[in-house]
């Protein structure tokens, strides 16, 4: 099965700053990678998503960016705001388009 | 678009007692639901799959006894945690596929449940 590995676990950024967080997978098969943001007491919400025939997409202030061949995909957030600051999941296919494996988590903070 | 909700948001039970939660696509057809549970600190485990019409799939160590789900339509699916105890308080949220977009799941925002 898929195994997807985040970091960091946490992360402080000043106001303005850009954040990145990375993650692994271990299936080479796997071709759709959603990054997700949770605030607290809420459900995850799909913030991008990629698939594996483009290496980058960007929306915003928001990118991901994949390299296939290291398996490990990466969220990049520019200018950070307060608002940003929650927890967020990346996930990747296990067993098909039908269920993703969450990884552990990152908790963003940004500081004012 | 692709909005889900959840009903009800919290609940507090006694232990013994059964919680029904409902989850609605509502503007939009799901041909897949997925029911998760969330620790806090702690990332979203997936419990069971539910397709419309037939049993769902549970995931190994969860009891399909316990967490009983019915997808009875394209926007409907419940899950009732039977006989609760308080380790089975925790967040439960639940996520839907969108007819013709299978890949993407769109999640409900969770109900809390706390189990006396």
């Amino acid at each position: 099965g898929e195994n997807v590995e985040q970091h960091p676990s946490t992360l402080s950024v000043q106001e303005g700053d850009s954040a990145v967080i990375k993650c692994t997978y271990s299936d080479s098969a796997s071709n759709y990678f959603p990054w997700y943001k949770q605030e607290l007491g809420k459900g995850p919400q799909l913030i991008i998503d990629i698939r594996s025939n483009v290496g980058e997409k960007k929306d915003q202030r928001i990118a991901v960016t994949l390299n296939k061949t290291a398996k490990h995909f990466s969220l990049h957030i520019t200018e950070t705001q307060p608002e940003d600051s929650a927890v967020y999941f990346c996930a990747a296919p296990k067993g098909g388009y039908q269920k993703v494996t969450f990884g552990t988590g990152t908790k963003l903070q940004v500081i004012p | 678009g692709a909005v889900v909700s959840q009903h009800p948001s919290w609940v507090i039970c006694k232990s013994g007692t059964s919680v029904k939660i409902e989850c609605r696509s509502l503007d939009f057809q799901a041909t897949t639901m997925f029911w998760y549970r969330q620790f806090p600190k702690q990332s979203l485990m997936l419990m069971a799959t539910s397709n419309e019409g037939s049993k769902a799939t549970y995931e190994q160590g969860v009891e399909k006894d316990k967490f009983l789900i019915n997808h009875a339509s394209l926007t409907l699916s419940t899950l009732t945690v039977t006989s609760a105890h308080p380790e089975d308080s925790s967040f439960y949220i639940c996520s839907a596929h969108q007819r013709g977009h299978q890949e993407t799941q769109y999640f409900g925002p969770g109900t809390r449940l706390l189990v006396l």
